[in-house]
């Protein structure tokens, strides 16, 4: 099973500030089949990324992801009041297993 | 725009089966997705249960070590999740979502969720 692991746990930052997130793999991933949920508190995840960088739909263009093999990042750029939320990263590069990142925490400073 | 809305049983008691239905709108179950459940312990992240075709091909996380088993209802345009033998660490807000298959040898991503329902396991 591949192990995600996202750093850091929390960060603290401002509205208007440009956040990158780490998920990094056990292995590498097969096609880059890594997708990115945002999760505001009380609500249910979201879909921001698949394939490492295409952008769900309806996702605003300050997000973008990055990344290939075991390496992958998201990027906000200019944090706006609703984006402190946490962030998961999740793996589906190779039938039938997918696990997901312990998920890092953006709050607001 | 597909929603999906999970209903089911709040409360379950400890050995008992937790049963919940997941209602498909906007769109019909049978259009080539797949289907499936994930659940969040409290406090916790993420954990995949499994997925379900409309044919009724389906697959499950291994560690649940085979109390689990999704279904499917094409008539209702709803699929179901069963999990036997709850025992306190089931509860959990449990979510339905429609799921993407990456390409013919990758798996799934989910990008349409229901909003949760939460179920604690308790006497």
């Amino acid at each position: 099973e591949i192990v995600l692991t996202q750093s850091p746990g929390t960060l603290s930052l401002s509205p208007g500030e440009t956040v990158t997130l780490s998920c990094r793999a056990s292995e590498s991933i097969d096609r880059d089949y890594l997708a990115w949920y945002q999760q505001r508190p009380g609500r249910a995840p979201r879909l921001l990324i698949f394939s490492a960088y295409a952008r769900a739909t309806g996702v605003p263009g300050r997000f973008s992801g990055s990344g290939s093999g075991t390496d992958f990042s998201l990027t906000i750029s200019g944090l706006e009041p609703e984006d402190f939320a946490i962030y998961y990263c999740q793996q589906y590069g190779r039938s039938p297993s997918l696990t997901f990142g312990g998920g890092t925490k953006v709050e607001m400073k | 725009q597909v929603q999906l809305q999970e209903s089911g049983p709040g409360l379950v008691t400890p050995s008992a089966t937790l049963s919940l239905t997941c209602d498909v709108s906007g769109g019909a179950i049978s259009a080539g997705f797949h289907w499936g459940w994930l659940r969040q312990p409290p406090g916790k992240g993420l954990e995949w249960i499994g997925a379900v075709y409309h044919s009724g091909i389906s697959y499950y996380n291994t560690s649940l070590k085979l109390r689990a088993a999704i279904s499917v209802d094409t008539s209702k345009n709803q699929f179901s999740l069963r999990l036997n033998s709850v025992t306190a660490a089931d509860t959990a807000v449990y979510y339905c979502a429609r799921h993407h298959k990456g390409g013919t040898t990758g798996f799934f991503y989910m990008d349409v969720w229901g909003k949760g329902t939460t179920v604690t396991v308790s006497s």
